[in-house]
């Protein structure tokens, strides 16, 4: 079956310092990955997908993710961070089940952004 | 308008009660969908409706009861809940099959928080 495991329950960084938010992926067949985030109180909102075609996708708020096959990864990069983006990221991978896709995800990651 | 309105945002209730959660959107989609996160874990599918027709039950406890009377709105009613039914509820919306095929996403609202006593 297909799921998507993210690797760190926590990632505290220093605002303006490089991110990695990690995803490894299982499936035995195509792939679609994406990468949400959750503010507090709010709902989803995502950031990038990958579908096909180039393994680096670009999101919004200057956050992107590379496709990597031969590791099966999907991880998470911003090259600063900003206090704005402490929030809880889920990886998620697409599942087909009752003849339709739908959406499985990670247990999440969160970030949290120190002075 | 690119939103999707849930109400209440709160919602305290009996083990006796019957109430009901309300999704609106007005993008034209017409795929809609429930999920169920628990405090600190992942959303978990609940339903998805596609053009007003049930297409996905995640195998949910009758207690929870879903309803698309129109293409923008989705009703989840809810009877006879557990404590452990307590969460956050989350309704999104797209069209329908496009979120994995093309630049199409997923719209979610803010959630109603529930909590059963």
């Amino acid at each position: 079956a297909q799921s998507v495991t993210q690797l760190d329950s926590q990632v505290p960084v220093f605002e303006e310092a490089p991110v990695e938010l990690r995803c490894n992926y299982s499936s035995s067949v195509s792939v679609y990955l994406f990468w949400y985030v959750q503010y507090p109180n709010q709902g989803l909102q995502l950031l990038l997908k990958y579908l096909s075609g180039s393994t680096l996708v670009k999101g919004i708020n200057g956050f992107e993710a590379e496709f990597n096959k031969s590791q099966t990864s999907f991880h998470l990069r911003k090259p600063s961070v900003h206090i704005s983006d402490t929030a809880e990221y889920f990886c998620a991978v697409s599942v087909r089940s009752q003849g339709a896709q739908k959406l499985v995800f990670g247990q999440g990651t969160r970030l949290t952004i120190n002075p | 308008d690119t939103e999707v309105t849930q109400t209440p945002k709160h919602l305290v209730m009996g083990m006796t009660n019957k109430k009901s959660l309300k999704c609106e959107q007005h993008m034209g989609h017409r795929a809609m969908y429930w999920y169920k996160q628990k405090a600190k874990k992942p959303p978990e599918l609940m339903f998805v409706y596609s053009y007003e027709k049930l297409s996905i039950n995640e195998s949910v406890p009758s207690r929870f009861s879903p309803e698309c009377p129109n293409s923008s709105l989705l009703n989840l009613h809810l009877h006879a809940l557990q404590p452990e039914d307590s969460a956050l509820y989350l309704c999104a919306s797209s069209q329908p099959g496009q979120v994995f095929s093309t630049n199409e996403k997923l719209f979610f609202g803010s959630g109603t928080q529930l909590s059963v006593l």
